[in-house]
Formats: structure tokens, sequence, C-alpha cells
């Protein structure tokens, strides 16, 4: 049981350039969601997806994509990378057990170090 | 909408002392969960303690506690008999509860920067 991954741990690109991560989860969670955190701020949420074949935005959605394809997987999308997005980006799964569940945990990735040049 | 607080960015103790890390919130809601996550070195963000508000009693889990006042929307963490490996920042984080228009998400504080001394 690998909890949850994140493919790859670090990346280097240039303004302009484009790259997906990939967040895995084993656990059948329905819940998954993408951060990012910066330098003296707290994890911010990007998108997030509460079943296969969703997404929503989250509160910094700008500049991103995401898709769920597969229940398991999580894609985050950077068509045209800025040094703004430069950031540690974490994936985090959850699985709001039975309807109208008022807590769930959420497991998180070992985040991936992005910095864009 | 919902608004998390650290203000301390690092605090230092030595080995073995008691710390108390600060947080507190902004909330219209009544009810809702608090939870403290530790982030080593490593990245990895690790589940410290969790408090639901509707209770009364303050989590406590081995070393760690929690002072959770909910009219004054504070909610402390107690580090006892403190280790070189609770090194680490320390994020407070709010949750809405469940419900037809919550997924669940995470509002965090900025963090306080741990730093425990042989």
């Amino acid at each position: 049981n690998a909890g949850v991954t994140q493919t790859p741990k670090f990346r280097v690109l240039k303004t302009g350039q484009s790259m997906t991560l990939l967040c895995a989860q084993d656990m059948n969670h329905e819940y998954m969601y993408w951060y990012r955190q910066d330098p003296g701020m707290g994890l911010r949420l990007i998108h997030y997806s509460v079943g296969e074949g969703t997404t929503a935005k989250g509160e910094v959605p700008d500049g991103y994509n995401v898709s769920r394809l597969k229940k398991q997987n999580f894609l985050l999308g950077l068509e045209s990378a800025a040094p703004s997005q430069t950031s540690v980006y974490f994936c985090a799964s959850s699985y709001p057990g039975l309807a109208g569940s008022s807590y769930n945990e959420q497991f998180f990735g070992p985040g991936t170090r992005l910095t864009v040049l | 909408a919902q608004t998390v607080t650290q203000s301390q960015p690092e605090m230092s103790v030595q080995e073995a002392e008691t710390v108390t890390l600060s947080c507190t919130y902004d909330t219209s809601e009544s009810n809702y969960y608090l939870f403290w996550y530790k982030q080593p070195p490593s990245r990895q963000m690790i589940l410290v303690i969790r408090q639901e508000a509707y209770k009364q009693q303050n989590a406590t889990e081995n070393r760690f506690s929690v002072n959770f006042q909910k009219a004054a929307k504070s909610f402390s963490l107690k580090i006892s008999d403190s280790q070189l490996g609770d090194t680490a920042m320390y994020f407070c984080a709010f949750m809405k509860p469940g419900g037809e228009d919550s997924n669940y998400q995470l509002i965090w504080g900025a963090g306080t920067k741990l730093i425990i001394k042989p």
C-alpha cells in the first residue's frame, strides 16, 4: 500500500514550457486535491475532484488545468509555465465515507518541487 | 470566508522543554474541525492532532495536546518533553464539516518553524 505518490519529485522548467504532474493513490479515495505551498504561506488549493470524471476550481486555479480520468489518478497541468508558478505542489486524497459524513482525513503525497526559470 | 492565523513565524526551545504554538481562526460556522500538521525537512505532511468543535474536551495524542477556546477562536498546540525529532514546520488548519457546500477543503495558516535544540 503506497498511499499517495507524486511524479516527479523535482522539475526545472523554462518560462513557457508545459508539463504535467501526476498524483496516484491506491486507497480507493473519492476526493483528490492539488495544493501549492509557497514560503511564508500555508497551502492553497488549486483544483480538486470529488470523483472520477469531475473537477472543480479551488482558491488559485489560474494557469493550471486538471483531469481525473481514472479514480486513482489526478493530473495537474501547466500549459505555459511562469516564474510565479515556482512552488512546491502537494497532492492529497480523502474518502468521505458515508454520505454526508462530517469529516474525512486527507492523506498527502511527498510533494513536487517545481522551479520555473 | 474562513481564515487561519499563526502569529509565530519561528520558535526554538531546548530539548525536553515544553513549547506552545499559537493559532487563531475566524469563521461564522458553529461546527468545524481544526488540525495541527507537522512538516519535517522531508516535506511530508503528517497529521499531529485533530479537534472537533462540538467537543469541549481538548484533544490529546501522547506528548501533543491542544488548548481549544471556541469563544476566543483559539487553537494552540502544546508539545511536552520536546524531542529533536519534533523539529519541523507546524501548520494549523481548518475544515468545514461535510455537506452540500463542503468539499472538505483545508484552510491553512502560514506555519510556525519549530527548532528543538540539543
